[in-house]
């Protein structure tokens, strides 16, 4: 099993830019879970999704932050326009259905930073 | 207030000894704890999960559960340098991890 799979690993940008990350989960997970990480704040979720339907999105910080999931192999984090703010380390993490699931496995994170 | 609460360390333990971390939590609708492990610049990955009052073993490491007091714990037996990491506590209310800020573990060799 390839575990789940983020990209790019690195990300570097300008103030102002669209970036896009990309995350495909553990084959046959119903359960994606987009984290943020940075030395302030810890590892914060910032939504997840069911089945592919966002279920919770209550720790997006704004507008300037969307995500999707398409189908249930891929789903990807947008930051528009981006901020400096914004550098931080990206986890998705991905679960099975339960009664198999409430384990969350997490990709090896993109790094961005915002210029 | 953080939901949940760690002392964010560093803890330092001699090569050999326990290691004890500790972890609170103020959500009593939490319903399983999670203990992971990561190493620096790397993804934090599962030690391991408890959801029943009481201890659960896995080799050389012991989770600890007291719902009444609030109270997670993680003890690591016969410390290893390779357990030098940061330990991130998290509580899981309807499939959401609420994560600590992590305790930092350094083992002295």
């Amino acid at each position: 099993d390839a575990g789940v799979i983020q990209s790019p690993r690195h990300e570097v940008t300008e103030m102002g830019q669209e970036v896009t990350l990309r995350c495909k989960p553990i084959s046959g997970h119903n359960s994606l879970f987009w984290y943020r990480q940075t030395m302030m704040r810890g590892l914060e979720l910032l939504i997840y999704f069911n089945n592919n339907v966002p279920i919770d999105d209550s720790g997006m910080p704004e507008d300037r932050f969307s995500a999707k999931m398409p189908n249930a192999s891929f789903s990807t984090l947008k930051i528009q326009p981006s901020e400096p703010r914004d550098s931080a380390v990206y986890f998705c993490a991905s679960s099975a259905p339960r009664p198999l699931g409430h384990i969350q496995y997490f990709g090896a994170g993109t790094r961005l930073s915002v210029l | 207030q953080k939901e949940v609460e760690q002392n964010s360390g560093p803890l330092s333990v001699p090569e050999g000894a326990i290691a004890s971390l500790n972890c609170t939590y103020s959500d009593r609708g939490s319903q399983s704890f999670f203990w992971y492990r990561q190493y620096s610049g790397k993804s934090p990955e599962l030690i391991m999960f408890i959801y029943s009052n009481g201890d659960k073993e896995d080799g050389r490491f012991t989770a600890q559960l007291n719902k009444a007091s609030q109270y997670v714990s993680l003890l690591i037996r016969d410390s290893q340098p390779s357990d030098s990491a940061t330990y991130l506590c998290a509580g899981e209310v309807n499939e959401k991890l609420t994560f600590g800020t992590g305790t930092r573990l350094t083992i002295i060799p």
